[in-house]
């Protein structure tokens, strides 16, 4: 059972382009949670998503970013017109159906704005 | 709302010392604690937990962690530390929320073991 997978695990983009980040949950892991860290600070939660909803968003920057979980393939995390400050890892963690199992996570993409 | 501290940013012990890396939250209800480890470049991996029973947790590589109602705290304890252990270290509380788990994660503490 291969774990939870981030791609890219290094993604490069110029200021203003776009970003999207891919997660695959663990097999049988329908809710995903997505968090960002910034250089010497911890994990903030941006968004929760079932599959086909968003749960929770309450920490998503309202304008440029937006995430999805298609019924079929990972989830997305898309960030337009990149700024520097969006330079951060971005994690990606997912759990099972029921209940308080810890949450798995995956490596990470490091986004770096130039 | 919740909340996690992790009050030493960094904190160092010579190998083969006992480590001791706090945690304190603030959650309605019944807290539900983990710990989670970052080597660099990685991914978080989880250590242990606390949901109900025994106030000592013990988990992943020797470490153990006490959870103390009264003070609030889930400090991550290891009897002798190893240089290996030099990680990053986040303290997170787990809450049920309208069915689902929302986390908070503390600020995270550099433990680095000096050889």
């Amino acid at each position: 059972n291969a774990g939870v997978m981030q791609n890219p695990r290094h993604l490069v983009r110029r200021r203003g382009q776009e970003a999207r980040l891919r997660c695959s949950p663990m097999k049988g892991h329908s809710h995903v949670y997505w968090y960002r860290q910034l250089p010497e600070e911890g994990l903030k939660f941006m968004v929760y998503l079932q599959k086909e909803n968003i749960i929770d968003e309450s920490g998503m920057p309202k304008e440029r970013f937006s995430a999805e979980f298609p019924k079929e393939g990972p989830s997305i995390l898309r960030i337009q017109q990149v700024v520097r400050g969006d330079s951060a890892a971005y994690f990606c963690a997912s759990s099972p159906t029921n209940g308080l199992a810890e949450a798995f996570f995956g490596q990470g993409t490091r986004l770096t704005v130039v | 709302a919740q909340s996690v501290a992790q009050p030493e940013d960094q904190v160092n012990v010579a190998e083969g010392n006992p480590l001791t890396v706090k945690c304190t939250y603030s959650v309605s209800g019944n807290p539900y604690l983990f710990w989670y480890v970052q080597y660099p470049n990685r991914g978080l991996q989880f250590l242990l937990k606390y949901i109900t029973g025994d106030n000592l947790v013990k988990g992943s590589y020797g470490f153990e962690a006490e959870f103390n109602k009264s003070q609030t705290s889930f400090h991550l304890k290891k009897p002798s530390a190893l240089v290996s252990d030099s990680a990053l270290y986040f303290c997170a509380a787990h809450k049920n929320s309208g069915g689902y788990q929302k986390v908070t994660f503390g600020t995270g503490t550099k433990l680095q073991v000096i050889p």
